[in-house]
């Protein structure tokens, strides 16, 4: 199964791009790799899923190498709601797994 | 018109009570599950059903047993609560898994507590 490694917190101010990394070295083949933001008192919710290269939607980007062994979810210009929990998620496209991340704690300043 | 709800919101019970948490997806989904989110706000699958048919069990024991009346709905039973049961329960939804994942929706969570 694939494990993997956050980190636990960040900090930032608002107007800045973050990066939360989330490295995955065992990976499967069929595992796409989704992120999904979390306030106190509410549940997960999706931000954006890629399998490789580069994703973009509206409200992120998501940079994945040609290992696949990390990702790297990206906020342009935050602001203080973007303050929240982030957690990477293998989803194996049979569904035979779910696997969170650990999750980062991200903190906005003004 | 809210997308997926649970209920109740908060629960709380003693050791050894059956209880029951309800689920309910206006969304038109064919999957949802069950997560456990515990203390330290680790989110760990439970259940996931497809069309009525369960397709993932994880290491969950027999005391938690998913059941879903219809499409639109997935309860979640418990038997015999113990203290370790305490945590705060998500049920979820996304479209049919065939093609791949999909986004899933999340409902807003049960707070149990075993007391």
């Amino acid at each position: 199964l694939a494990k993997t490694t956050q980190p636990i917190s960040m900090d930032s101010y608002e107007g800045q791009e973050v990066n939360i990394t989330c490295s995955h070295n065992n990976i499967a083949t069929n595992d796409y790799i989704t992120w999904y933001q979390q306030f106190p008192s509410q549940g997960p919710r999706f931000i954006i899923q890629g399998y490789k290269t580069k994703v973009t939607n509206e409200v992120a980007s998501l940079f994945i190498p040609a290992d696949r062994k990390s990702s790297t979810l990206s906020l342009p210009r935050v602001s203080l709601s973007d303050t929240a929990v982030y957690y990477c998620l293998f989803f194996g496209s049979s569904a035979s797994k779910i696997i969170f991340g650990s999750g980062t704690r991200l903190s906005i300043r003004p | 018109d809210t997308a997926v709800s649970q209920t109740p919101k908060y629960l709380v019970t003693q050791m050894g009570n059956d209880k029951s948490i309800k689920c309910e997806q206006n969304l038109g989904h064919d999957t949802m599950y069950w997560y456990k989110q515990d203390s330290k706000k680790f989110l760990k699958i439970m259940f996931s059903y497809n069309n009525k048919e369960l397709i993932i069990n994880e290491t969950v024991p027999n005391r938690f047993s998913p059941k879903s009346p219809d499409k639109a709905h997935l309860n979640l039973h418990i038997n015999s609560l113990e203290l370790g049961d305490s945590a705060v329960y998500f049920c979820a939804s996304s479209q049919d898994l065939a093609g791949g994942p999909d986004e899933q929706y999340f409902g807003p969570g049960t707070r149990l507590t075993v007391t």
